[in-house]
């Protein structure tokens, strides 16, 4: 299937702090990708829709001051979570899905966030 | 709102037994089903898709689509203790919009 990389997998910081986390579709364009973010034993939470070259979609109760989208291009996709707070710790994923395959989509493998 | 329903489990099954799990989803104009599965603290991994009523065949793997019902169900025949996992139906109703998850059914395949 197609491969989306994501980096960091996992990275600690303190509160207050940014962290960026970057999504890779590594063998195929996306115009769009997707970030979820996942609490512990719960299901995958669509954040935003990012869009190459456009502002990024956010979903109800998602603030786009505090996660940064940028979509410079069509294979990357950054996600910065500003001035983290411990309540910030989850499990971020991205996806992408790649246009020739009918509406697959393709993940990440997931950055874990702990703000301490 | 949209919604995908599941049973969270665990459904537990032993070695070599049929499981099955079941999905429901809300919005009638919804094209696209899928199942994943999930290994405690890694990403979703897609498992089958379908977009037609009927049944399709993956190896032990089929999905059931039935529109009119609303319903999408994955039956896992000869389950193995690496078959144990989450398994997460995820629904959309247009290409190039995002899926919408369920909550997950948690597997336990007991050998």
């Amino acid at each position: 299937g197609a491969v989306v990389s994501q980096h960091p997998s996992r990275v600690i910081c303190k509160s207050g702090t940014s962290v960026k986390i970057e999504c890779r579709s590594l063998d195929f364009q996306a115009t769009t990708m997707f970030w979820y973010r996942q609490f512990p034993k719960k299901s995958l939470m669509l954040m935003a829709t990012s869009n190459e070259g456009s502002k990024a979609t956010y979903e109800q109760g998602v603030e786009k001051d505090k996660f940064l989208i940028n979509h410079a291009s069509l294979t990357l996709s950054t996600l910065t979570v500003t001035s983290a707070h411990p309540e910030d710790s989850s499990f971020y994923i991205c996806s992408a899905r790649d246009l020739n395959r009918t509406g697959e989509l393709f993940f990440g493998e997931g950055s874990r966030l702990t703000v301490l | 709102q949209k919604e995908v329903e599941q049973n969270s489990g665990p459904l537990s099954v032993p070695e070599g037994a049929i499981a099955s799990l079941n999905c429901t989803y809300s919005d009638r104009v919804s094209q696209s089903f899928f199942w994943y599965r999930q290994y405690s603290g890694k990403s979703p991994e897609l498992i089958m898709s379908i977009y037609s009523n009927g049944d399709k065949e993956d190896g032990r793997f089929t999905a059931q689509l039935n529109k009119a019902s609303q319903y999408v169900s994955l039956l896992i025949r000869d389950s193995q203790p690496s078959d144990s996992a989450t398994y997460l139906c995820a629904v959309n109703d247009q290409a190039g919009t995002a899926l919408i998850f369920g909550k997950g059914t948690t597997l336990s395949v007991s050998s």
